[in-house]
C-alpha cells in the first residue's frame, strides 16, 4: 500500500519568503499525486495534481521520482497562503483506489 | 450549486444516540468517500463506494454504516455513539483514475 510522509507539521515563514513543503511517498512505479489545501475551517481543497503541471496561486510542485518525492514550492508566501496542506498520493486497491492524505503541514505566514 | 453537499454541518448529541450524516453530490461522479479528520487533522478513508457498490471499507467500527440509495448519494449512519466518534466528517467525490478528488464542507460531530 501506498505510504505518504510530510516531515513538518508546522512550517513557519515570513510574507515574501520562499516555502517548500515536504512530501514524501513509497510507491515506486508511476504514482499519480495531489495537493490539497485546508484554510481554516473549510473544506479541502484541490491545488495540484501533478500530471497537469500546472502553476496554482503561485506553488508548484514538480514529482522526482528518484527521491520519491513531490515539495510543494512557492518562491514568495503571502499572509492569505496559511492553511493546512496535504500531500497524497493514490493508493491502488480495489477497482478505484483513494488518495491516501499524509498528516499535513500547517503553515503560518506572518506579517 | 454546491457540488458535493453535507448535511448537517454542525451535530452535538449525547453518547449512545444513533445520528446520520448525508451527502450528495451533482458533478455525475461514479465514486463517492467518506474521510473522518480527527482533532489531529488527520484524514483517513473509511468508505469508497463506486455505483452504489462498496469498493473500500477500511478498519471502522460497525457501528458505522455507510448507504448509497443511487450514485449521487452516500450517507452515513453511526449507532452507539462514542466520545472518540467526534470528528469532523468530510464526504467526496470523483470520477476516478487521474482525477482528483471535490470533497464537501464538512459536518462537525461532537459526542457529549
Amino acid at each position: 500500500a501506498q505510504r505518504v510522509t510530510q516531515p513538518e507539521k508546522l512550517l513557519s515563514v515570513f510574507k515574501g519568503a520562499p516555502v517548500e513543503l515536504k512530501c514524501n511517498y513509497s510507491y515506486s512505479g508511476s504514482p499519480e499525486l495531489f495537493w490539497y489545501v485546508q484554510y481554516s475551517r473549510q473544506r479541502l481543497q484541490l491545488l495540484l495534481r501533478h500530471i497537469s503541471r500546472e502553476s496554482i496561486k503561485g506553488f508548484t510542485a514538480d514529482l522526482n521520482k528518484g527521491e520519491t518525492s513531490f515539495h510543494l514550492k512557492k518562491p514568495f508566501a503571502q499572509e492569505e497562503d496559511s492553511a493546512m496542506y496535504y500531500c497524497a498520493p493514490k493508493n491502488y486497491g480495489g477497482s478505484q483506489g483513494n488518495l491516501i492524505f499524509g498528516k499535513g503541514t500547517k503553515l503560518s505566514v506572518k506579517p | 450549486d454546491t457540488a458535493v453537499s453535507q448535511t448537517p454541518k454542525y451535530l452535538v448529541t449525547q453518547m449512545g444516540n444513533d445520528k446520520s450524516i448525508k451527502c450528495e453530490q451533482n458533478l455525475g461522479h461514479d465514486t463517492m468517500y467518506w474521510y473522518k479528520q480527527d482533532s489531529k487533522k488527520f484524514l483517513k478513508i473509511m468508505f469508497s463506494y463506486n455505483n452504489k457498490e462498496l469498493i473500500i471499507n477500511e478498519t471502522v467500527p460497525n457501528r458505522f454504516s455507510p448507504k448509497s440509495p443511487d450514485k449521487a448519494h452516500l450517507n452515513l449512519h453511526i449507532n452507539s455513539l462514542e466520545l472518540g466518534d467526534s470528528a469532523v466528517y468530510f464526504c467526496a467525490s470523483s470520477t476516478g483514475g487521474a482525477n482528483g478528488y471535490t470533497f464537501g464542507s464538512g459536518t462537525r460531530l461532537t459526542v457529549v
